[in-house]
């Protein structure tokens, strides 16, 4: 009865290639996000989804590329990897507020266990 | 942007002590949360809190709105409660989660 699930948990993989991560959550919100953490353990916003809508996209590479088949699901492909997009991803999901539908932000956040990014 | 500070970056406490962590923000928020990074690397749900008191076990925390700062309370201290305590807030006028940078905390038996 995982709340927001992530695959892999681990990836280690070569410089250049193209991965994906995949979330699901089965807690019925509506919007999703992605986070990096960084070595330092800072956490950062990467891209935010409103029922299948993107609402943010921070200043991130364009390599990255979200997906978000329905609501339940953000998927984050990474295309050319390079050195520096090691790191751990983290999905999170939450509610809209009523009537407040782009600031679903401000509704408690629940996140994935992660997943860590390793590129070689 | 909203700024985050949380401190201290770093501490060391023995089984049972009492701490206090301290979560300053630099603009009005809608949204305050507390969270646990464990040993493992999860991010565990402790508080939201945009104002108020809560309370859960040993665990508790107060946000002072008005006054752009929340505390958070570990009393009793265990050694499961080490890890990274992380504040992150969204600012009324924005829509991102931003997050402070930690505070470090080792609890030794």
């Amino acid at each position: 009865d995982t709340a927001v699930s992530q695959t892999p948990k681990y990836l280690v993989t070569q410089m250049g290639n193209d991965k994906s991560i995949k979330c699901e959550q089965n807690l019925g919100h509506d919007t999703m996000y992605w986070y990096k953490q960084d070595s330092k353990k800072f956490l950062k916003i990467m891209f935010s989804y409103n029922n299948k809508e993107l609402i943010i996209n921070e200043t991130v590479p364009n390599r990255f590329s979200p997906k978000s088949p329905d609501k339940a699901h953000l998927n984050l492909h990474i295309n050319s990897l390079e050195l520096g997009d090691s790191a751990v991803y983290f999905c999170a999901s939450s509610l809209p507020l009523r009537g407040v539908s782009r600031k679903s932000s401000y509704n408690e956040q629940f996140f994935g266990p992660g997943t860590r990014l390793t590129v070689l | 942007g909203i700024q985050v500070e949380q401190s201290p970056p770093d501490l060391i406490l023995q089984e049972g002590a009492n701490s206090t962590l301290r979560c300053n923000f630099s603009d009005s928020v809608n949204n305050l949360q507390w969270f646990h990074q464990n040993p493992w690397g999860q991010l565990i749900n402790l508080f939201y809190i945009p104002s108020g008191t809560k309370q859960n076990g040993r665990l508790s925390a107060t946000t002072v709105a008005t006054e752009r700062y929340s505390l958070l309370y570990i009393s009793s201290s265990q050694t499961t409660d080490s890890g990274v305590y992380f504040c992150a807030v969204v600012e009324t006028s924005g829509s991102r989660l931003t997050f402070g940078e930690g505070t470090q905390l080792t609890v030794n038996p």
